[in-house]
């Protein structure tokens, strides 16, 4: 069966400082992977996704960057981070148009 | 841009009840999907729709797409305690997912 890997669960880090979060997922091969972001209680927002290695289309214009380096990674990086980076990061995949998600991460930017 | 519009927004309602959430677009889409989410986690999905008018049923849930693949209706019979959380529905267009706002649902004991 597959699964889906997010670390870190948690993030707490200041302004101005690196980031790197990470999704693997298992059980599959050549996914559709994707990066989205969610306000309290609310929608998820698309911010970036993959259809393979070295493939990132960018929805929104914004302070992250998202990488593919293997197969089952997606990575999302930003250089400096803004206090409206601060939210809850999902990670999905997908075999064909439906997604499965990882458990996110909450990242809080001080 | 595609769009995904739900309501109510916020629903508490008693348990025993029944409820409607619905998700209109103007847009046409492939598929879609609903998903439950708690806080603090991922929202897994509960059900895909894909034809015209398909109704899907998973226990006391029923999931309806419309005939037009533009709007989709969940209804909840006998609401529990148990079935409190976000609800997501998500239309499916090249490849990616375009997701309401949720509709939060609180059902009291």
């Amino acid at each position: 069966s597959q699964t889906i890997h997010q670390w870190p669960a948690t993030l707490v880090q200041p302004v101005g400082s690196p980031l790197s979060l990470e999704c693997t997922v298992e059980g599959t091969s050549n996914p559709n992977l994707y990066w989205y972001r969610q306000a309290a209680g609310r929608g998820l927002q698309l911010l970036f996704y993959s259809v393979g290695i070295g493939q990132i289309s960018s929805e929104v214009p914004q302070n992250l960057s998202a990488s593919r380096p293997q197969d089952r990674q997606f990575i999302l990086s930003s250089k400096k981070l803004l206090l409206s980076d601060s939210g809850f990061y999902l990670c999905a995949w997908s075999p064909t148009h439906e997604q499965f998600f990882g458990p996110g991460t909450r990242l809080t930017v001080l | 841009t595609q769009l995904l519009e739900q309501s109510p927004q916020f629903l508490s309602i008693q348990e025993g009840e029944n409820l409607t959430v619905y998700c209109n677009s103007s847009s046409v889409f492939s598929s879609l999907q609903w998903y439950r989410q708690e806080p603090g986690e991922g929202p897994v999905l509960l059900v895909t729709v894909v034809t015209g008018g398909e109704v899907k049923k998973l226990k006391r849930l029923t999931f309806q797409f419309g005939d037009a693949r533009k709007d989709s209706s969940l209804h909840i019979t006998a609401a529990q305690p148990g079935d409190t959380g976000l609800y997501l529905c998500a239309g499916a267009s090249n490849q990616k997912l375009v997701f309401g706002q949720g509709t939060r649902l609180t059902i009291n004991p």
